[in-house]
C-alpha cells in the first residue's frame, strides 16, 4: 500500500531563515509521481511541483528546492531565506502510475516568526 | 483563466435541510473531483467525474450525491448531513483522468474550498 509519512506536525522558524520540511513515502511501484502542495490560511490548495519517479534531478523555483532520494524513499522540500507569507499548511503526495489517486500525507503545518 | 471557483465560500445547514455545493472551472478540463477535509487533516477523495460520468465513489454515504451538469460544471447535493459531516469541502480539476498513470501528467487545480457547517 503507499504511504507519505509527514514527521513533523509543526515548524515554527523566523523569518529570513532556511527551513526543511520532510518527506518519506512508500510504494511497492517502480512508476510513481510525488507531489507537494501548500494550503494557505485561505484554504485553496496550490500545486507547487510534481516529479516522477524516474527522475531523480533536483529543482530548484526561487526559494523552493526539492531533493528527490529515491534510496531513501524521501522527496523533501527547503524554502530559503522563508518569509511570512511562506506560513501555511504543506502536504507532500503520492500517486502511483496504476491510480491517478493523490494520496495525501498529514502536511506540516509552517510558522514563519517575523 | 487558471481558475476554479467554489460557491458558497460558507454554508451552515441544519440535518434536515437539503444544500447544494457548485464548483466551476472554465479551463477545458474533463476531470473534475470532490475531496473532504477535515480541520487539521489532509483532503480525503470523495468523488472523480471523467467526461461528465461518475468514475469513483470512494465508497461516500447517499447523503451526498455529486452531479456533472456538463464538463464545466460540478455540484454536490447535500441532503442530511450529520455534524461530523462538517468540514472543508474543496473541488478540483484537471485535464484528464486516465485511471492510472496520468495523475503525474495533469496536476490538478484547487478551488478555495466551501467551509460546512452541519448544526
Amino acid at each position: 500500500a503507499q504511504k507519505v509519512t509527514q514527521a513533523q506536525t509543526e515548524i515554527s522558524v523566523v523569518e529570513k531563515e532556511d527551513v526543511t520540511l520532510d518527506c518519506v513515502y512508500e510504494t511497492r511501484d517502480t512508476t510513481y509521481y510525488l507531489f507537494w502542495y501548500k494550503q494557505p490560511p485561505s484554504g485553496e490548495l496550490v500545486f507547487l511541483i510534481r516529479r516522477n519517479s524516474f527522475d531523480e534531478q533536483n529543482e530548484i523555483s526561487g526559494r523552493y528546492s526539492w531533493n528527490f532520494q529515491k534510496s531513501t524513499s524521501s522527496f523533501n522540500f527547503t524554502i530559503t531565506a522563508s518569509q511570512v507569507v511562506d506560513s501555511a499548511v504543506y502536504f507532500c503526495a503520492l500517486s502511483e502510475y496504476r491510480d491517478d489517486k493523490i494520496i495525501f500525507g498529514k502536511g506540516t503545518r509552517l510558522h514563519i516568526l517575523p | 483563466d487558471t481558475e476554479v471557483t467554489q460557491t458558497p465560500k460558507h454554508l451552515v445547514m441544519g440535518m434536515t435541510n437539503k444544500k447544494s455545493l457548485k464548483c466551476e472551472q472554465h479551463m477545458g478540463h474533463r476531470a473534475m473531483y470532490w475531496y473532504k477535509q477535515k480541520a487539521k487533516k489532509p483532503p480525503e477523495l470523495m468523488f472523480v467525474y471523467s467526461y461528465e460520468k461518475l468514475s469513483i465513489n470512494e465508497s461516500v454515504p447517499s447523503r451526498f450525491s455529486p452531479e456533472c451538469p456538463n464538463s464545466s460544471l460540478l455540484n454536490l447535493h447535500l441532503h442530511a448531513l450529520q455534524p461530523e459531516d462538517s468540514a472543508l469541502y474543496l473541488c478540483a480539476s484537471s485535464q484528464e483522468w486516465g485511471g492510472g498513470g496520468l495523475a503525474g501528467v495533469y496536476e490538478q487545480f484547487f478551488g478555495p474550498g466551501t467551509r460546512l457547517t452541519v448544526l
